[in-house]
């Protein structure tokens, strides 16, 4: 992989599912990995930097695991709310690049009532 | 404090026009970053700047594009002339490396039209 890629592009589930979804990145030269969250209308905030292999960080709701060998991190909702609908974005961050991130496409997530 | 601003919100201009984007960082981060947000390739980073020195434009598509950092608390970025495939909204981000994360700080992005 040289890229970040995160799948599904898109999700829709109801109000009170639980879901997931994966951001996939180069294994090698690891530095950190960032999740934002991106309504509609605003800009991306940041939600969880992580950095080393096994990291567990949690906000709420919302958690993310990262596997540093492998090269992949998740982003779980536990009972998702329709304010969480959004576009969550991956960002890989190289070492030596200056804390430049290159962000993945995205996963649209919208939760209905 | 008031966040990353950037200027104009929108701006819909003639094909063969110069734009000119504007950015103020959050005061105290040392780091910027142009982004170029399209449906076909998502956010893309155009320039980062360190300390007000251009660090990478391996991202800027063509000599069309230009980014300046006069000083710590300002930054442009410049297309002339535009043409119709540089509309996207464009996003300017700060951080600031010594913090514990190097977490971006968007801005609320210019969205450009060119026809």
């Amino acid at each position: 992989i040289l890229n970040v890629e995160q799948s599904p592009q898109s999700l829709h589930v109801q109000e009170g599912d639980s879901t997931n979804f994966t951001c996939s990145f180069p294994s090698s030269n690891f530095y950190a990995l960032h999740w934002y969250r991106w309504e509609t209308a605003k800009s991306p905030e940041a939600l969880f930097v992580m950095t080393l292999n096994g990291d567990e960080k949690k906000k709420g709701r919302i958690s993310a695991t990262l596997n540093t060998k492998e090269g992949y991190s998740y982003l779980y909702i536990k009972g998702s709310q329709p304010e969480d609908s959004a576009t969550y974005l991956c960002a890989f961050m190289k070492p030596n690049s200056g804390y430049a991130l290159n962000f993945g496409k995205g996963t649209s997530l919208l939760v209905t009532p | 404090d008031a966040g990353v601003i950037q200027s104009p919100r929108h701006e819909v201009t003639e094909m063969g026009q110069e734009v000119t984007l504007r950015c103020k960082p959050i005061s105290g981060h040392n780091s910027l970053f142009w982004y170029r947000q399209t449906m076909m390739r998502g956010l893309e980073l155009l320039i980062y700047f360190n300390n007000n020195v251009p660090i990478d434009d391996s991202g800027m598509p063509e000599d069309r594009f230009s980014a300046k950092m006069p000083n710590a608390s300002f930054s442009t970025l410049k297309i002339q002339p535009s043409e119709p495939r540089d509309s996207a909204v464009y996003f300017c981000a700060s951080s600031y490396p010594g913090g514990l994360t190097g977490e971006l700080f968007f801005g609320e992005g210019s969205r450009l039209t060119v026809l």
